[in-house]
């Protein structure tokens, strides 16, 4: 049972371009969604997160959106860079259950190409 | 000056062998983690430590037995492996507040591969 879905798996878009991933949940109880960035042979490393009381959180080009009616969320990268080619991974949690247990999406493969 | 460790970074071994996976984290938090990422890049938890007690255990083999020494320490013992436990293994921690979510900070991730 996949809890959160990810998409597209993987994407290309040229430098400069916005990159647009997107996330839906199943799970009403999620009340943190963040957004993982890995690099090839690197752990994980938060980007970006929301918490459902927003409907958008901008840091830098990054930017989250959350849409709580349609249980989606979704990363907009501007201005994308070579740099940013990474996989990308959404996430969300139920801090309320106590265990703060991650629930990730499987993943998008960005590349970004001059 | 590294958040979370992990040693070793690469590990091969033989089916059927017992191996350990070192994490420590110098941040000061009161929570660690053990992930298991597959070869398509899915990332799954496997366990979970709070102040040195185990509050999450996923459907994995009691094969895998997580001991925390101290709050800045989780290791991984892997009993009788298995070619299917090839994987990266990823240490994280955090500071949970009461219903509070906060970021996890990832080690570096160490390669098992079973022959």
């Amino acid at each position: 049972q996949q809890q959160v879905k990810q998409s597209p798996q993987s994407l290309i878009v040229q430098k400069g371009g916005i990159s647009i991933i997107n996330c839906a949940y199943e799970n009403t109880a999620f009340d943190y969604f963040p957004w993982y960035q890995q690099f090839p042979g690197k752990g994980p490393a938060l980007l970006i997160a929301i918490r459902p009381d927003v409907s958008e959180k901008k840091e830098g080009r990054f930017t989250i959106s959350f849409n709580k009616s349609a249980k989606q969320f979704s990363l907009h990268i501007m201005d994308s860079q070579p740099g940013d080619s990474a996989t990308y991974f959404c996430a969300a949690c139920n801090s309320g259950a106590g265990s703060y247990q991650l629930t990730f999406g499987k993943g998008t493969k960005l590349s970004v190409i001059p | 000056d590294t958040a979370v460790s992990q040693t070793p970074k690469y590990l091969v071994t033989q089916m059927g062998n017992d191996k350990s996976i070192k994490c420590e984290q110098n941040l000061g938090h009161d929570t660690m983690y053990w992930y298991k990422q597959d070869s398509k890049k899915f990332l799954k938890i496997m366990f979970s430590y709070n102040n040195k007690e185990l509050i999450i255990n996923e459907t994995v083999p009691n094969r895998f037995s997580p001991k925390s020494p101290d709050k800045a320490h989780l290791n991984l013992h892997i009993n009788s492996l298995e070619l299917g436990d090839s994987a990266v293994y990823f240490c994280a921690s955090s500071q949970e507040g009461l219903g509070y979510a906060d970021t996890q900070y990832f080690g570096p991730g160490t390669r098992l591969t079973v022959l």
